[in-house]
């Protein structure tokens, strides 16, 4: 069973400090993809790394991905209190079947 | 371009009652899932449709839970009977690609179930 394990799980910082939340697992995955839900939403697509040793950059948000494709990071520069929600890192699976899996989810609080 | 639409968007049962959840995916998108969210973690994959044929639903609780998508378009989710435990948000998604070549999965805002 491929499972995917995110730490830290909860995340209670100030404005204008960095983090990291790391996304790991000991399966690979053909591609992994960071969301992000806000409170009555659902899960909205960030980024999508598919390349072992990628790195994606989204403004303040930097994405990598392992070079095995077993792991894969999100760092945030300078967070701002609109960083604040639930962040989940997903995965599909190497079969054929391509199940779509979630992580525990981090949640994000940015206080002003 | 219409997303994800589930409805209702909140229900509260009884235990031991019935309910179900209707999800009506974006057009011409391949695979649907249906997600159950405890409040705080990370969506747990239920079932995974693939047009109208089933490709995951190994985390179905089948003695209670069912699940079907006719003709590849609606699905519906059924709970019978409800217990205590079932209470959480149910979230509907889908996405354009066939199995692990499947993109963004787009998701609906989910329907909140409180069993009382």
């Amino acid at each position: 069973t491929q499972l995917l394990e995110q730490s830290p799980q909860f995340l209670s910082i100030q404005e204008g400090e960095n983090l990291t939340v790391y996304c790991n697992s000991s399966s690979v995955f053909s591609s992994l993809q960071w969301y992000r839900q806000e409170p009555g939403e659902g899960p909205v697509l960030l980024v999508t790394v598919v390349t072992g040793g990628e790195v994606k950059k989204l403004k303040r948000l930097t994405f990598q991905f392992g070079d095995a494709r077993k792991d894969s990071s999100l760092h945030i520069t300078a967070a701002q209190p609109g960083d604040t929600g639930l962040y989940l890192c997903a995965g599909h699976g190497s079969s054929n079947t391509g199940k779509l899996i979630f992580g525990q989810g981090t949640t994000l609080q940015v206080k002003p | 371009e219409a997303g994800v639409a589930q409805s209702p968007r909140y229900k509260i049962i009884e235990k031991r009652q019935s309910v179900a959840f209707w999800c009506n995916p974006i057009s011409g998108h391949a695979t649907l899932y249906w997600y159950q969210q405890i409040l705080g973690q990370g969506p747990k994959l239920l079932i995974q449709f693939q047009n109208n044929g089933v490709v995951d639903d190994s985390q179905l609780p089948k003695d209670r839970f069912s699940a079907e998508r006719l003709k590849g378009v609606d699905s519906t989710l059924k709970i019978q009977p409800a217990k205590l435990e079932d209470s959480a948000v149910y979230l509907c998604a889908s996405s354009l690609g066939q199995g692990r070549w499947s993109t963004e999965a787009f998701f609906g805002q989910g329907t909140r179930l409180t069993v009382v």
